[in-house]
């Protein structure tokens, strides 16, 4: 069964300390891989994706994910965070062979707190 | 970059009437939209997906009569609630496939059903 897995729903941590949000998927093809960030009341807004290549992947805010297949992980991480990453995160996973109308499938998301 | 907006971003509605929701690819044409619904601390659900100039496809258990979707051009995709009830209050958000399967989300609608 395909699926994704956020095994954290709520993590605090302190500004100016790492984070490492956490995502296993399932899936039976390559799969095309996506973090989301959502800030209270509003849409998401795309961090980064990862489709081939370097399994080291940069996004926007300073966030950065590695893909590992032999784990089905595709981990989000950034050195050093900041209040304004407080936000709920989602990670999603797609197929490249699906057809036009490809549908993600979402994990339930993280909650982040950041301490001051 | 690729902007969707999505209008109004809130509404109070009485029980029993209509609203519609409107989802506008700004800089970009969007053959296919999709709309989700997302509950309170949770992730997203998908409703349907809309593509321009045919029917949507609903997913399992989403009413089509309820929820009309309709995506007359390649940039607009309408979700309009019908008869709607206190339990179709939600926070609904729509998303546009852009470039390179990105997907570009509106910042939603919180509807509420009095």
């Amino acid at each position: 069964a395909q699926s994704v897995t956020q095994p954290d729903i709520h993590i605090t941590v302190s500004e100016g300390a790492s984070l490492e949000l956490r995502c296993n998927y399932s899936y039976g093809a390559t799969p095309y891989l996506f973090w989301y960030v959502q800030s209270p009341g509003q849409g998401l807004q795309l961090l980064l994706k990862y489709f081939s290549g370097d399994t080291l992947v940069q996004g926007i805010k300073g966030f950065e994910a590695e893909f590992k297949r032999s784990q089905s992980s595709f981990n989000l991480r950034k050195p050093s965070v900041h209040w304004s990453d407080a936000a709920e995160y989602f990670c999603a996973v797609g197929g490249g062979n699906a057809g036009n109308n490809r549908k993600l499938i979402w994990g339930l998301g993280t909650s982040l707190a950041v301490n001051p | 970059g690729a902007v969707v907006s999505q209008h109004p971003s809130w509404v109070i509605c009485k029980s029993g009437t209509s609203v519609k929701i409107e989802c506008r690819s700004l800089d970009f044409q969007a053959t296919t939209m999709f709309w989700y619904r997302q509950f309170p601390k949770q992730s997203l659900m998908l409703m349907a997906t809309s593509n321009e100039g045919s029917k949507a496809t609903y997913e399992q258990g989403v009413e089509k009569d309820k929820f009309l979707i309709n995506h007359a051009s390649l940039t607009l995709s309408t979700l309009t609630v019908t008869s709607a009830h206190p339990e179709d209050s939600s926070f609904y958000i729509c998303s546009a496939r852009g470039y390179v399967m990105s997907l570009h989300f509106g910042n939603g609608t919180r509807l509420t059903v009095t």
